[in-house]
């Protein structure tokens, strides 16, 4: 079975400071890692994702993510943050025997300080 | 591409009332996710379709619920005899047949039993 841990229910930071969401996952295969965003009474929006290849993943509005599978992990960076990253963030993990299925994490909460 | 579409937004029921959702996926999409997710916590997969056939059902899919997708296109999601703890968010989404195929989301319907 996959599962994602996501360390830090909240993460506050302050503009322009660098922001790092952790995400350690767990698959007995190789996994497909995604990182999507929610803003309120809003659908996920995918950030980026990874599968095979370049384990640094680049995604949209200035984020990145490492996949480093020697630590089962896959945390979200951005170098400066924004007002506007102020969001939900979740992990997710699937393989190819899950039918494309996702396995979410139970998410972190980004705050942004002015 | 016109999105994910979910109808309606929001829905109060009684308790013990029916209620079904209807989800339009993107129209190249074969496949088909309803996902459950409550305050606080990351999206719970509930079933997902491959064109019209249901793949795979969660065991969180009591009988009180029945999801269809007659023709490969829209899906409905019925939910009978609702119970309070049935008050969520009910998220659709649709991708690709890949097995690394991102899922896109739709808006998804507020589901609230009194």
């Amino acid at each position: 079975a996959q599962s994602v841990t996501q360390l830090g229910s909240h993460v506050s930071v302050s503009e322009g400071a660098l922001v790092l969401l952790r995400c350690n996952y767990s698959s007995s295969v190789p996994p497909y890692l995604f990182w999507y965003v929610q803003y309120p009474n809003q659908g996920l929006q995918l950030l980026l994702k990874y599968t095979t290849g370049a384990t640094l993943v680049k995604g949209i509005n200035g984020f990145e993510a490492e996949f480093k599978k020697s630590e089962t992990s896959f945390h979200l960076t951005k170098p400066s943050a924004h007002m506007s990253d102020a969001a939900e963030y979740f992990c997710a993990v699937s393989s190819y025997n899950q039918g494309g299925k996702l396995i979410f994490g139970q998410g972190t909460e980004l705050s942004v300080k002015p | 591409d016109t999105g994910v579409s979910q109808d309606p937004r929001h829905k109060i029921t009684k308790r013990g009332q029916n209620v079904t959702f209807r989800c339009d996926p993107i129209s190249e999409h074969n496949r088909l996710y309803w996902y459950r997710q409550t305050l606080g916590q990351g999206p719970e997969f509930l079933t997902y379709f491959q064109n019209e056939a249901q793949l795979e059902k969660s065991r969180l899919l009591s009988d009180r619920f029945s999801a269809e997708r007659p023709k490969g296109s829209f899906s409905t999601l019925e939910i009978q005899r609702t119970e309070q703890g049935d008050s969520a968010m009910y998220l659709c989404a649709s991708s690709l047949s890949g097995y690394d195929s991102p899922l896109h989301f739709g808006n998804g319907t507020r589901l609230t039993v009194t």
